[in-house]
Order: C-alpha cells, then structure tokens, then sequence
C-alpha cells in the first residue's frame, strides 16, 4: 500500500540555524500539507500546497517558513532561522485528486532545536 | 472559526470491553468532514475512519464505529471488543470542502489494559 515518507525522523538543530524537511506523498496525489505538534499541544496546521504554489497557510507560517516541490516527487519545509519555540513534530500529509478528501499522513519529523 | 473539542483526556478499559471517545465541533457550514486519527506511542497519525456531514449513514470500520450527531454536532467514536494495539492517543478532526485544512481536537489518551 502506498505511503507518505518523511525524512529525517528526527533532526537535532542549534537555534537560528537552517533545517529542511523532506516529505516524499503518495505518488498520484495532488494536494500536499505540513502540520506540527508541539509535545502536549493540538496539531496545527501550517500550509497547503497544490499546482506549485501555496492554497493556504496559517499565522504561524511566517516569513522564516517555506515550502518547495523541487524534483515532482519531493515537497520540502524549510525553516529559515529556527527558534527553540519550532521544537515539534511535523508531519507532512498529502491528498489524491478528484473527489478524494481523506489526508494521509506520513511519520513526521521530529525537530528539536537547542 | 471551526473547533474541535474532546472533553476526555484520557481513558483506560479493560481489554475486550467497549469503549465511546466523544468529540463536539462547532461551524456553520452545512457541507464538511469529521474524522479520527490514532496516534499510537510511535507519533504515526493513521486514519481510523471518516464520515461526510452529508451522509445520515454512521461509518464502520470493522471495530471502529461513529456515532454522528449533525444536529447536535457531535461525533464520538465507538471502539468494540478492544485490543492492547487500540492503545494510543485518538484525535478528532474537522474538514470543511472550501480549503481542506483539518482542524483537530485536543485527544484522548485511550489505554486499553489486559
């Protein structure tokens, strides 16, 4: 059965250093999302991607945020500058086309930045 | 704003026994989707069932069954003959058919004992 991938399962980072999370979805679906979920906290959800650029994001996904689907197989967070309040899981999820609405998510990625 | 309220934060059954997780949500939309994640101590999210506001029909997903209040909008999920892997923390989630991003509930740990 096809999954969502995530790499790396876990990435340590100093604070205002760069990190970039890989996602690989389902290959024949079209709409992609990163979501977090800080340790005994709600998951948020932060983007929404499709047809190459942003539908959606939300007041945490600020300017030290970005997204990328560099290669059609691949779709990337960056985070420009971590602060040690983006210490989380992050999990991307992806979404077939047509009428299909069910997300599926991969593993996550969890961020820790001291 | 939608929400997504769990009211239990957590549960423990004894294993075979029946356990109900509840779950409210607030929105005006008429047309949206509910569903339920398990989260088991691996931090995976995995799809437990889904249901369309449209449809009256409760879902089941063989020992996973909803139960689907519209009017009352409520959602609880039914969990029959319970086993050691029900173990994990269930979230609740919301959908509308505009942007698609889910909106999740705070959950339930649900420990199942032998």
């Amino acid at each position: 059965e096809p999954e969502v991938t995530q790499t790396p399962s876990h990435q340590v980072t100093q604070m205002g250093q760069e990190v970039i999370l890989r996602c690989v979805p389902i290959s024949n679906h079209l709409y992609f999302y990163w979501y977090r979920q800080i340790l005994g906290q709600k998951v948020e959800f932060l983007v929404s991607f499709y047809n190459n650029e942003i539908s959606e994001k939300s007041e945490i996904f600020d300017d030290q945020f970005s997204v990328e689907r560099p290669d059609g197989s691949n779709f990337t967070l960056k985070i420009r500058s971590t602060k040690l309040e983006d210490s989380a899981m992050y999990f991307c999820a992806s979404r077939g086309p047509g009428g299909r609405y069910e997300q599926y998510f991969g593993p996550g990625t969890r961020l820790t930045v001291t | 704003a939608q929400t997504v309220t769990q009211s239990q934060p957590e549960m423990s059954v004894q294993e075979a026994e029946t356990v109900t997780l509840s779950c409210t949500y607030d929105t005006s939309e008429n047309n949206y989707y509910l569903f339920w994640y398990k989260q088991p101590p691996s931090r995976q999210m995995i799809l437990v069932i889904r249901q369309e506001a449209y449809k009256q029909q409760n879902a089941t997903e063989n020992r996973f069954s909803v139960n689907f209040q519209k009017a009352a909008k409520s959602f609880s999920l039914k969990i029959s003959d319970s086993q050691l892997g029900d173990t994990a923390m269930y979230f609740c989630a919301f959908m509308d058919n505009s942007n698609y991003q889910l909106i999740w509930g705070a959950g339930t740990k649900l420990i199942i004992k032998p």
